[in-house]
């Protein structure tokens, strides 16, 4: 059971350019969302996603895209990538519930540097 | 909007010594509370969670945490600190009433270095 597989683990990039971030969950959890890590800070929600289809901002949307076509798969888009974006990136998924209580679950980030 | 405050972004405790990290949240409901750790280089994982019922909540690798509403408070705690507990812990909190989503918001962590 491999659960949220986060990829790639590290990237640079400069200034202006685009990438996807991956990731992947198996445990059939209808939500998914994107947080960043940065010092300091703890985490902020970037974008989210309550099922296929259904994608919303979170607190830090500006500068990112999301799409979820499948259950499985919610990719981060960089548009242009700036340095404000330096950070750590986290996938998280949970179950949905009737309660909203159900704990998230992570993945082992992705360590992105913009120069 | 609710918040959560962390008292403390770095403590150090020796080892086999009493571990206390606080948590205090501004909600005008109880929440439900959450606390995370994270080790280095990897993802956050569940420690412990309240929801309802008895106001002591034991978690994982000995840790517990007492839910207390007059103090809104949810501070965690271990007897007898390990060295395999230095990591950051991160309290987050859910209102009750989401609106059809689990909104999650953290506190800014505590790194917990324990001392030979």
């Amino acid at each position: 059971n491999a659960g949220v597989t986060q990829t790639p683990k590290f990237q640079v990039l400069k200034t202006g350019q685009s990438m996807t971030l991956q990731c992947a969950q198996d445990m059939n959890h209808e939500y998914m969302s994107w947080y960043r890590q940065d010092p300091g800070m703890g985490l902020r929600l970037i974008h989210y996603s309550v099922g296929a289809g259904i994608t919303d901002q979170g607190e830090v949307p500006n500068g990112y895209n999301v799409s979820r076509s499948t259950t499985e798969d919610f990719p981060l888009r960089l548009l242009s990538a700036a340095p404000s974006q330096t950070s750590v990136y986290f996938c998280a998924s949970s179950y949905r519930g009737s309660s909203y209580n159900s704990p998230l679950h992570f993945g082992n980030g992705t360590r992105l540097t913009v120069t | 909007a609710q918040s959560v405050t962390q008292l403390g972004s770095h403590v150090s405790v020796s080892e086999g010594a009493l571990v206390l990290l606080r948590c205090n949240y501004s909600s005008s409901v109880p929440p439900y509370l959450f606390w995370y750790v994270q080790y280095p280089n990897q993802g956050l994982q569940l420690l412990l969670k309240y929801t309802t019922g008895a106001t002591l909540v034991k978690g994982i690798n000995g840790f517990e945490a007492e839910f207390k509403k007059s103090e809104t408070s949810f501070h965690l705690t271990k007897p007898s600190a390990h060295m395999s507990d230095a990591a950051e812990y991160f309290c987050a909190v859910t209102p009750v009433n989401s609106g059809g989503y689990q909104k999650v918001t953290f506190g800014t962590g505590t790194k917990l270095q324990v001392i030979p």
